[in-house]
């Protein structure tokens, strides 16, 4: 199985400051078509999860400019530009590109 | 919008079984492979189970393979999860979401079991 692995567990950011996750993939996730199947979720509390970014850095409707997603091979990354309250939560990497789907173990974002 | 509405979920023994399922809306639901996803109490995300969009075409995580089978009826526009000999560890919450890669997900339905 591919074992995806988040840093940090947890990132206390102040409010309109950067912040970064990292996943990291334990074999390369290009696929044999060329693409990249990283993807990357939300979960604030108490909602269902939601998908921010697919392909690594492709953003789903609806979601804000500042989400940003880059990264190759086995090494990917979230960044958000200025954290705004409304993305405490965790956030989620997951790849799609093996059987079995796996995600990362999360990276809890709040607020200094 | 795409909506997604979890049903079936509830307290049951461990050997058990429960059928969950997953009603759509406001998408071409036969274009679309369909997933089953779920969190345990505080932990974090795992992939249970994915159906093509004919139905043919199936895959499980082997935590659940030979115990779970999904299904799904086009002309319904459901996808099913039938859930047997239950286990204490399959207690969570189970997502139905569009697509493989987790599209749109719905909102969860909590499976519990328990003795």
């Amino acid at each position: 199985d591919v074992v995806m692995t988040q840093s940090p567990l947890s990132l206390p950011v102040t409010l309109g400051q950067p912040a970064s996750i990292s996943c990291r993939s334990s074999q390369s996730l290009v696929y044999s078509d060329g693409n990249t199947y990283l993807h990357w979720f939300q979960q604030r509390p108490g909602q269902s999860p939601r998908r921010l970014l697919y392909k690594v850095s492709n953003r789903d409707s609806g979601v804000p400019d500042r989400f940003s997603g880059s990264g190759s091979g086995t090494d990917f990354t979230l960044k958000i530009s200025r954290v705004e309250a409304e993305d405490v939560g965790v956030y989620y990497c997951m790849q799609s590109g093996h059987w079995p789907l796996t995600f990362g173990g999360g990276t809890k974002v709040e607020i200094k | 919008e795409v909506q997604l509405v979890e049903s079936g979920g509830g307290l049951v023994q461990p050997g058990g079984s429960l059928r969950l399922s997953c009603a759509a809306s406001e998408f071409t639901f036969s274009t679309f492979e369909m997933t089953w996803f779920r969190q345990a109490p505080g932990k974090g995300l795992e992939w249970v189970s994915t159906i093509g969009g004919s139905g043919g075409d199936t895959n499980y995580a082997d935590s659940v393979k030979g115990r779970f089978i999904i299904s799904r009826d086009n002309s319904k526009n459901t996808v099913e999860l039938q859930m047997n000999s239950l286990r204490a560890e399959d207690t969570a919450i189970y997502y139905c979401a569009k697509g493989q890669w987790g599209d749109c997900w719905g909102q969860g339905t909590l499976v519990t079991v328990s003795s």
